[in-house]
């Protein structure tokens, strides 16, 4: 089956600082990417979604600038949070889309800010 | 509005069957997914519905009613392993993910 993979599993960063998280799909070209945050015993939120070459479209209540989400290849979609603050800890999971409707999701990272 | 709504939780024994139901209102229907998502890991994909009936994967099954916006997930022979949160998400006219809060499910031995 196909497969995403998400870099980091995890990490810890400082309140202020910015956190880079990356999504690949490693044997499919992802004309779709998905960013769901998900917080302790709830369902997935999803954040915004993103099409390869243009800007992603985000869901009410998501704040772009501090979400910045870069979709620059069919096999890459990077998402920074800006500025993270402890309510941001989370885990945050991306999902990719071919030319079907079923998405294949990452391994999720888990974000703490302390 | 849209509208998933699934159980918050069940338990079940091993060994036994239980299912899992998934009522859904939304605007246009192409199709439902049923995901499971084991506690701090993503969702893995279990079934896909698009027409109405039953399909039947070894010990899983997804049943779908178009017209009465119903999907239910069987699960034979229950494990220990199949507990975890059971996920239904509806594909609407904008072919957009809907998703359910999700239904837990516990497993006693």
């Amino acid at each position: 089956g196909a497969v995403v993979s998400q870099h980091p599993s995890w990490v810890i960063c400082k309140s202020g600082t910015s956190v880079k998280i990356e999504c690949r799909s490693l044997d499919f070209q992802a004309t779709t990417m998905f960013w769901y945050r998900q917080f302790p015993k709830q369902s997935l939120m999803l954040m915004a979604t993103s099409n390869e070459g243009s800007k992603a479209t985000y869901e009410q209540g998501v704040e772009k600038d501090k979400f910045l989400i870069n979709h620059a290849s069919l096999t890459l979609s990077t998402l920074t949070v800006t500025s993270a603050h402890p309510e941001d800890s989370s885990f945050y999971i991306c999902s990719a889309r071919e030319a079907d409707y079923e998405q294949y999701f990452g391994p999720g990272t888990r974000l703490t800010v302390t | 509005g849209q509208n998933i709504d699934q159980p918050t939780e069940m338990t079940a024994t091993e060994g036994a069957i239980v299912q899992i139901n998934c009522t859904y209102q939304t605007s246009g229907f192409n199709g439902l997914f049923w995901y499971q998502q084991h506690a701090g890991e993503a969702p893995t994909f279990l079934s896909y519905n698009v027409l109405d009936g039953l399909e039947e994967k070894g010990r899983f099954s997804s049943f779908l009613s178009r017209s009465k916006g119903y999907s239910y997930l069987l699960l034979k022979e229950l494990q220990m392993k199949d507990s975890a949160s059971y996920l239904c998400a509806v594909v609407d006219s904008n072919y957009q993910l809907i998703w359910g809060a999700g239904t837990k499910l516990i497993i006693k031995p």
